[in-house]
């Protein structure tokens, strides 16, 4: 289940598999991104962020890529598991700003 | 480690009543920023706050207050409660490194339901 640059509010993909989670900005401005995780009830937790001078940054298991030509911004799973079943949303903001700004979540649902 | 915490974590008011919701940011942050998010939506970004002075304002109705007081703990007052304010409220704190931003952190929320 990979769907690269389109922006789905829903993502299924078979346990294992990796995943592509896209998410689009429209403010130029921004320079600081962060990718977060919310379970039903819960807090957004925090994934991986990066700054707009990088174009990729990788965590365990997570790879973040950031497109400024085009304000397109995605997160990679690698060997998704059951436990990163959730509402996946990207963040952003501007330097000088104290607004962290969410765009539209996606639900992944991991089949096993 | 410390996280942020969010008392308390559930609400029930009736409509025109007022509540007030407290957030203790994660120790040595100097952000703290309140969020509003619907069933289904994305969260809604209130207000914010830089060292005790508030720094931006979002989406926040003139019937909400908010203040950070002199041990950075912050609390959202909200008055005149209608039905539609029912939601899950999040603070999340950060710390601006050199004037650079850095990870902000969530609660766990405070759902409020009106009645």
């Amino acid at each position: 289940g990979e769907s690269v640059g389109l922006h789905l509010p829903t993502l299924s993909v078979q346990e294992g598999d990796n995943s592509i989670i896209n998410c689009a900005y429209s403010n130029s401005a921004s320079d600081y991104f962060i990718w977060y995780k919310q379970e039903s009830g819960k807090g957004p937790q925090f994934i991986i962020d990066i700054r707009s001078n990088m174009d990729k940054r990788q965590g365990q298991r997570v790879t973040v890529l950031l497109n400024k030509t085009v304000k397109h911004l995605s997160l990679q799973i690698a060997a998704t598991q059951p436990g990163d079943s959730a509402v996946y949303f990207c963040a952003e903001k501007e330097r000088d700003d104290y607004k962290l700004s969410f765009g539209a979540g996606t639900t992944v649902t991991v089949r096993a | 480690a410390a996280g942020v915490i969010q008392s308390p974590r559930h609400l029930i008011k009736e409509k025109r009543e007022t509540a007030t919701l407290k957030c203790y940011p994660i120790p040595r942050h100097d952000t703290v920023y309140w969020y509003q998010q619907g069933p289904g939506q994305d969260p809604q970004f209130l207000i914010s706050f830089y060292e005790k002075m508030q720094s931006d304002k979002g989406s926040i109705p003139d019937r909400f207050s908010a203040q950070q007081f002199s041990d950075y703990h912050s609390e959202l007052n909200m008055s005149s409660l209608e039905l539609g304010d029912s939601a899950l409220y999040f603070c999340a704190s950060s710390l601006r490194d050199r004037g650079l931003n850095t990870e902000a952190f969530f609660g766990q929320g405070t759902r409020l339901t009106v009645v």
